[in-house]
């Protein structure tokens, strides 16, 4: 079983700033998967960015990227440059080897202001 | 190419009333889900399908029947609905044989159940 524990329900942040998204998870597999979503007011699911556990290096798309602390089972988002399209609630995703079964976290509601 | 649709988009219940909510996707994917948003959560998984004609369980399955004839096709049916299914639906896909696959979801299904 896996879960995952997201614990600001909300933050903000200013225009152009850096913010960070924290996440913790558990997994009793040694092979796995760590994806964030965003969720914009239109409710559409939207990938952001993903990272294989085999990897040891941190994933990076664009502004997004990630601190993956494998041993500590944490996986936090940087958002750098923000922006108002940034606003969202973002989901922080496990997978494990059962293809397909992602586990969700609880979420966290940014708030980008200009 | 649309990607995911459901229908509808917005559905009012009475409670023991039963209902379709219909998913399709023109990707060709193989991999078909069912997941409910509900307030304070993450999505949970409700039922999933790897191939046309094979389905099963996710975590919170009890009150709703899937079936897969196609692979287009993926509907989630309520037999009976409870004011405790009120929630928003989410329909995903992605293919399958990638290592990390990309989950491409639907825009969502708003249910109330009175």
């Amino acid at each position: 079983a896996q879960t995952v524990t997201q614990s600001q329900p909300e933050m903000s942040v200013q225009e152009a700033e850096t913010v960070t998204l924290s996440c913790t998870y558990d997994t009793s597999e040694n092979n796995y998967y760590l994806f964030w979503y965003k969720q914009p007011p239109s409710r559409q699911m939207i990938l952001v960015i993903r990272q294989e556990a085999y990897k040891q290096q941190n994933a990076t798309e664009n502004r997004f990227s990630v601190n993956f602390q494998k041993a500590a089972k944490s996986f936090s988002l940087k958002i750098s440059d923000s922006q108002l399209g940034d606003t969202a609630m973002y989901f922080c995703v496990t997978r494990g080897t059962s293809y397909g079964k992602l586990t969700f976290g609880q979420g966290t509601i940014l708030t980008v202001h200009p | 190419n649309a990607g995911v649709t459901q229908t509808p988009k917005f559905q009012v219940l009475k409670t023991g009333q039963s209902m379709t909510l219909q998913c399709a996707q023109d990707m060709n994917h193989e991999y078909m889900s069912w997941y409910r948003q509900d307030p304070g959560m993450g999505l949970r998984l409700i039922h999933y399908s790897v191939g046309a004609g094979i389905t099963d369980q996710g975590e919170v399955p009890n009150g709703y029947n899937v079936s897969r004839s196609t692979t287009e096709d993926f509907p989630l049916r309520l037999l009976s609905a409870a004011p405790s299914q009120t929630s928003v639906y989410f329909c995903a896909s992605s293919p399958m044989g990638a290592v990390v696959e990309t989950q491409y979801f639907g825009p969502g299904t708003r249910l109330l159940v009175l």
